[in-house]
């Protein structure tokens, strides 16, 4: 049973691009999470999903960022105009439900650097 | 409102040597808790979680926790380190009751160190 992936491993992007973090949940769970961890500091939630649909975006920032989990495919993480504030590691986690006894399995991340 | 100290960035031990990790936490419900350990360029990994039910709490690895209520505490113990345990350590909450319990807070890690 394959874990959570993530692509790409490693994103480099000038100012002002756009990055696109992908995240495929393990086999059988419907439930995403992303978080960032900059330099220095623990992991800080910011969104939760469910198939199409945005549970919890409370810890994402309110402009440019952007998270979508579709009916078919990949979660997408979504920063435009990338900004050097954004360079982190961004971890995408998933679980089969919400009890406290499910367990949160997290994907190797995605780091970004914006020069 | 959840909170987790972990109160050393970094703890350097010699191979066969116990290891303490120490955490403490904030809560304003029963929280659940967990340690996560990774590797470099790895994703985390759970070691362990604490969700109500024993206080002394077994993971992977030979690695333990104890949940301390009074002293708000949940310290990840191995009696015996390995080469292989060197990695960055991850104590974490969340609030079991607090309806949003899928929300992890993640501490500052402590990145433990083992010399041969």
């Amino acid at each position: 049973n394959a874990g959570v992936m993530q692509n790409p491993r490693h994103l480099v992007r000038r100012r002002g691009q756009e990055a696109r973090l992908r995240c495929s949940p393990m086999k059988g769970h419907s439930h995403v999470y992303w978080y960032r961890q900059l330099p220095e500091e623990g992991l800080k939630f910011m969104v939760y999903l469910q198939k199409e649909n945005i549970i919890d975006e409370s810890g994402m920032p309110k402009e440019r960022f952007s998270a979508e989990f579709p009916k078919e495919g990949p979660s997408i993480l979504r920063i435009q105009q990338v900004v050097r504030g954004d360079s982190a590691a961004y971890f995408c986690a998933s679980s089969s439900g919400v009890a406290t006894t499910d367990t949160q399995y997290f994907g190797p991340g995605t780091r970004l650097t914006v020069l | 409102a959840q909170s987790v100290t972990q109160l050393d960035s970094h703890v350097s031990v010699s191979e066969g040597t116990p290891v303490l990790l120490r955490c403490n936490y904030s809560s304003s419900y029963s929280p659940s808790l967990f340690w996560y350990v990774q590797h470099p360029n790895k994703g985390l990994q759970l070691l362990l979680k604490y969700t109500s039910a024993a206080t002394l709490v077994k993971g992977i690895n030979g690695f333990e926790a104890e949940f301390k209520k009074s002293e708000t505490s949940f310290h990840l113990t191995k009696p015996s380190a390995h080469m292989s345990d060197a990695a960055e350590y991850f104590c974490v909450v969340s609030d079991r009751n607090g309806g949003s319990n899928y929300k992890l807070t993640f501490g500052k890690g402590t990145l433990l160190t083992v010399n041969p």
